[in-house]
């Protein structure tokens, strides 16, 4: 059974930093492009980034381009994403997708972790 | 900056249908965008419904379809039921890898 387990949410001031990770289990890791999304309180689903199996390719929604970073580690069936620079506006649930592996959609996800940025 | 379009809100009566869209504010929907289809209830993850236009993931009921319908992807949902009422977003691939989720859709079943 395909699992994602996101971990790392959290209150943060603005400008501050925030790690998330997301333990994926139930299918080979390094075979997927893993993705990113948030849900801002009471808003619709943003695409915020994805990464290629190898890390070698990665892409960012542009409001948060320069200021969070993804990654994976497949040795441990993870993966990260680094938030810097936070503003009030990133505040969000952030769900961790799986891509499916011949077709452009997200097949799993997990059940999010939520990201409040505040004075 | 592309927005992707969909209905704000949409009421449908049990047994009834109907179809919600997924548009471009500039340009039209096809295949090539592969338009997928997600349903969502408060608090809860969203769940897989549609993907490559319109084929069902799995498990889900066939009283849901996906097509292209003129300018847009649409959402098909036949003889409504209760626990339809939820949350519907369409997501689109632009290419080099950017994805842009539309506003989503508040179904009323009532």
């Amino acid at each position: 059974e395909v699992q994602l387990v996101e971990s790392g949410g959290g209150l943060v001031q603005p400008g501050g930093s925030l790690r998330l990770s997301c333990a994926a289990s139930g299918f080979t890791f390094s075979t997927y492009w893993m993705g990113w999304v948030r849900q801002a309180p009471g808003k619709g689903l943003e695409w915020v980034a994805n990464i290629k199996q190898d890390g070698s390719e990665k892409y960012y929604v542009d409001s948060v381009k320069g200021r969070f970073t993804i990654s994976r580690d497949n040795a441990k069936n993870s993966l990260y994403l680094q938030m810097n620079s936070l503003r009030a506006e990133d505040t969000a649930v952030y769900y961790c997708a799986k891509r499916s592996l011949t077709r452009y959609y997200f097949d799993y996800w997990g059940q999010g972790t939520l990201v409040t940025v505040s004075s | 900056q592309t927005v992707v379009t969909q209905e704000p809100s949409f009421s449908v009566s049990p047994g009834g249908t109907v179809t919600l869209t997924c548009g471009l504010s500039s340009g039209s929907v096809s295949t090539s965008y592969y338009p997928s289809w997600y349903q969502q209830t408060p608090g809860q993850a969203p769940r897989t419904l549609i993907y490559n236009t319109n084929t069902r993931s799995s498990g889900v009921p066939d009283r849901f379809s996906g097509s292209i319908l003129g300018n847009k992807a649409a959402l098909t949902i036949t003889g409504a039921q209760a626990d339809d009422e939820s949350d519907y977003y369409c997501v689109l691939y632009m290419g080099s890898g950017i994805w842009v989720f539309g506003g989503g859709t508040k179904l009323t079943v009532l």
